[in-house]
């Protein structure tokens, strides 16, 4: 069955620190990932999908099909980036599964 | 375009009356999809469409819940009787064909007392 995990609820770090929010899937086929965030009083909106292979806002995500992982990184963190983030997966871009998200604090 | 159009923003209830939550998707996209959100379980998909015609409707929690889609411009997420257990917010989307992006709306937050 298809599933997507977000292990951490809650992640906090200090502006200017390296962070990862980690997601780790199952799926038979060979799906799609995407970040997707929702900052304080906007929309979720996509942030990232791997099949661009593109750094937005200075976030990367690489897909470790081996260990079925698709963690997002940013080697700097900056106060804007606090927000929800969503990892998610589709098999064939009409139907997409998502975690149950991480909130991301970074202080100043 | 103004995106997704979602209504009410906001509906406070009390157990066992129905609720309507409605959705605008953007004009020309294929794919509406209605989702719940909670601390607890985070996205849920509860049920897709595709050219108005429901394709999955697997997480749609119990026969309380119902959507439709009458027109490409328009879905209700439909509960009755509502309960305290179905406060959540819940997200319309939106997709076009072969974008691969999901358009949100602003979320209905829902709360039955």
């Amino acid at each position: 069955a298809q599933r997507v995990t977000q292990p951490e609820k809650l992640l906090s770090v200090f502006k200017g620190a390296p962070v990862e929010l980690k997601c780790n899937y199952s799926y038979s086929g060979s799906p799609e990932l995407f970040w997707y965030v929702q900052y304080s009083r906007q929309r979720l909106q996509l942030l990232l999908r791997h099949i661009s292979r593109e750094s937005i806002k200075g976030f990367t995500a690489d897909l470790n099909k081996g260990e079925t992982s698709f963690h997002l990184k940013k080697p700097f963190a900056q106060e804007e980036d606090s927000a929800m983030y969503y990892c998610a997966l589709s098999g064939n871009f009409n139907k997409f599964y998502f975690g149950s998200g991480t909130k991301l604090n970074v202080k100043p | 375009d103004a995106g997704v159009i979602q209504s009410p923003r906001h509906e406070v209830t009390e157990m066992g009356q129905e609720v309507t939550l409605r959705c605008k998707p953007i004009s020309g996209h294929d794919y509406l999809f209605w989702y719940r959100q909670t601390m607890m379980r985070g996205l849920e998909l509860l049920i897709y469409f595709n050219n108005n015609v429901p394709i999955d409707d697997s997480g749609m929690p119990e026969d309380r819940f119902s959507a439709k889609m009458p027109n490409a411009s328009f879905s209700t997420l439909k509960i009755q009787p509502s309960e305290p257990r179905d406060s959540a917010v819940y997200f319309c989307a939106s997709m076009g064909q072969g974008i691969g992006e999901l358009f949100f709306g602003e979320g209905s937050r829902l709360t039955v007392l």
